[in-house]
């Protein structure tokens, strides 16, 4: 089935200690999504790609980082996780017109 | 004024008990809008899309009105397994598919 897949699932982290949060999709969608969750609040968007284009939100941290190597695939680097790091990462992707469709999540723990 | 704002929610419903959700939009240039489920440590979940004719799906009906800017999600015969958050979920326009996410209202189905 054509999905969004993200892994790793579970990411444990040390402060400053950096880390990528990787996200592919087969849906041939051109545009991908990097969110981040925190407990219940909405689904922050940090950037995105439409095609190579990269589009980073104005308050998106510089710590944060990502690269799209090819249409399929997305990273997420967090350089130097700190404790306000811990959240859910979301990773989506569409065609720009219609609907997102989401990966399940990376849960970082920041210790 | 938050540009995507929801019931504040939480609601704790009987089994079989009908549940309306409501949500207001800022941006009067909106194009596309949008229902997601999100169940506790998951993704997001398409629900459903709303469309100006308004439209349902089983139990689930939702409707737009622009002229007031509204989006409403009803749900009839409410299910134990309806317990989640409900996103309301705007784009706000562009090919880029960036979308505009409510703070979400709880719902809980008690037995």
């Amino acid at each position: 089935d054509a999905m969004v897949i993200q892994n790793p699932r579970y990411q444990v982290t040390q402060f400053g200690k950096p880390v990528t949060l990787s996200c592919s999709q087969t849906l041939n969608h051109n545009v991908m999504y990097w969110y981040q969750q925190k407990s219940s609040q909405a689904p922050k968007l940090l950037f995105h790609y439409y095609d190579k284009d990269f589009n980073n939100e104005a308050d998106t941290p510089d710590n944060f980082q990502s690269r799209r190597p090819n249409t399929s695939f997305c990273f997420l680097d967090i350089r130097s996780p700190g404790l306000g790091d811990a959240a859910m990462y979301l990773c989506a992707s569409s065609t720009g017109y219609n609907e997102q469709f989401f990966g399940p999540g990376t849960r970082l723990t920041v210790l | 004024r938050k540009e995507v704002e929801q019931d504040p929610g939480p609601f704790n419903v009987p089994e079989g008990a009908t549940v309306a959700f409501n949500c207001t939009y800022s941006n009067s240039a909106s194009q596309s809008f949008f229902w997601y489920r999100q169940d506790c440590r998951k993704e997001p979940k398409l629900l459903m899309s709303v469309y100006s004719s308004g439209n349902e799906d089983g139990r689930f009906t939702a409707q737009l009105n622009r002229a007031s800017q509204y989006i409403s999600l009803l749900i009839r015969d409410s299910k134990l397994s309806d317990s989640a958050t409900y996103l309301c979920v705007v784009n706000p326009g562009g090919s880029q598919g960036n979308l505009i996410f409510g703070k979400g209202t709880k719902l809980s189905v008690k037995p």
